[in-house]
């Protein structure tokens, strides 16, 4: 079983509506990442967060540590945030700056 | 922009060499983390440097090392390539050498034929 599990593995949406990206994760962690990766394959980090909520704009991340889950939501999503989004924990034992991913969801939102 | 720079972006080699990956942190960052994007792998961290000391080391092949100079750039090192090392790597930094925010490079695309 993979440390971070992320769903849906495709999710494909109509411009304007609401979405969620789900991580959940088996380890102990210091840290949880959401990360953008575009198709000509840059990656951006959206959010770093250890617990509650974190919201940039029309991205919201949530964080439950005692369920060890995380959401991603976009509200009114627009075709150019068409891209796969990656879920990454740092273990709280060991070396927190090992970075685990999981294996992205990508998102296509449909004019 | 993340302040990231990677060269060179693209690099295609025989099976047998070896290459040489750099990164420049941004302005200010003293980690720097090399990471591997392959299509049957997806995204895992080879290793980390934090001011110029090796600080975490993750799947990182013997045939791969890496090094941070005191300027602060790093190069990724990969030696008898195989076809297998076909990949994405990607740079990223952060202020600190515990878990800040990182921020990636536009990654050096390798194709070992």
């Amino acid at each position: 079983k993979n440390e971070v599990e992320q769903s849906p593995q495709n999710l494909t949406a109509q411009e304007g509506e609401f979405i969620t990206i789900n991580c959940s994760y088996s380890v102990g962690i210091s840290a949880l990442h959401w990360l953008q990766q575009h198709p000509g394959g840059g990656i951006v980090s959206l959010f770093m967060l250890s617990s509650g909520k974190k919201k940039h704009g029309r991205l919201i991340a949530t964080i439950n540590i005692q369920e060890k889950h995380s959401s991603l939501h976009i509200t009114a999503s627009h075709p150019r945030d068409s891209a796969v989004y990656i879920c990454a924990v740092g273990s709280s034992s060991g070396s927190a700056r090992q970075l685990t991913f999981g294996s992205g969801t990508q998102l296509t939102v449909l004019p | 922009d993340s302040g990231v720079t990677q060269t060179p972006k693209h690099l295609i080699t025989a099976t047998g060499q070896r290459v040489t990956l750099r990164c420049s942190p941004r302005s200010g960052d003293l980690s720097v983390y090399w990471y591997q994007q392959s299509l049957d792998q997806g995204l895992q961290f080879l290793i980390q440097y934090y001011n110029g000391e090796e600080r975490a080391k993750g799947n990182i092949l013997e045939r791969f090392s890496a090094q941070q100079f005191p300027d602060l750039h790093s190069e990724l090192n990969l030696s008898s390539l195989e076809l297998g090392d076909s990949a994405l790597y990607f740079c990223a930094s952060s202020v600190g050498g515990g878990p800040y925010e990182q921020y990636f490079g536009p990654g050096t695309r390798l194709t070992v034929t």
